[in-house]
């Protein structure tokens, strides 16, 4: 159980286009979800936390205009790329929060891989 | 504030060597932590996480942790090390007193087991 998936896996698009990616907790309902950004060979940048039905909640220096976050049910989250650029090529992991033995616990998805050309 | 350490970039580790990766980590009161394997182009997958209780942990493939309020540590171990188990180790902390429920992930550790 608690398995999250994300689509596409991996996504090339041109300058100045926007790109959507989505998340889907599979076998269980999350009120919460987070987005993440990985640059190689260093660790999670939260972006993002996402909760259902309401405005997503952005980290400092994320701008939110450019990284649009919709949850609009239990199970789906996206983060749209608008205008993406060069420099927003990066992997792009979701997670979902389930709460299980007592505590939330974070199940991520297997990540996008984007490349802005 | 809450905070987590990986002090390695890089742990090797011969095949059917135990293995240990190293965390450490600072919190305002109890923590709750977590630790995470990530596959390469692939998410991270949870392996076990410290609620309370024993001190032991046990978790997915094997691996176990142990949690040491004292020395606030929460090293991952394994007694036997596949190459298989070659991926970057993510540990997490959140602080049971702070008000974020968002747990603060460590940069990382890239585990090489060679055959």
């Amino acid at each position: 159980g608690a398995v999250v998936s994300q689509h596409p896996s991996r996504v090339i698009c041109k300058s100045g286009t926007s790109v959507k990616i989505e998340c889907r907790s599979l076998d269980f309902q999350a009120t919460t979800m987070f987005w993440y950004r990985q640059f190689p060979k260093q660790s999670l940048m939260l972006m993002a936390t996402s909760n259902e039905g309401s405005k997503a909640t952005y980290e400092q220096g994320v701008e939110k205009d450019k990284f649009l976050i919709n949850h609009a049910s239990l199970t789906l989250s996206t983060l749209t790329v608008t205008s993406a650029h060069p420099e927003d090529s990066s992997f792009y992991i979701c997670s979902a929060s389930l709460l299980r033995g007592g505590i939330d616990t974070q199940y991520f998805g297997p990540g996008t891989r984007l490349t802005v050309l | 504030a809450q905070s987590v350490a990986q002090p390695e970039d890089q742990v090797n580790v011969a095949e059917g060597n135990p293995l240990t990766v190293k965390c450490t980590y600072s919190v305002s009161g109890n923590p709750y932590l977590f630790w995470y394997v990530q596959y390469p182009n692939r998410g991270l997958q949870f392996l076990l996480k410290y609620i309370t209780g024993d001190n032991l942990v046990k978790g997915s493939y094997g691996f176990e942790a142990e949690f040491n309020k004292s020395q606030t540590s929460f090293h991952l171990k394994k007694p036997s090390a596949l190459v298989s188990d070659s991926a970057l180790y993510f540990c997490a902390v959140r602080d049971r007193a702070g008000g974020s429920y968002i747990p603060t992930f460590g940069r990382g550790t890239s585990l090489i087991v060679h055959p």
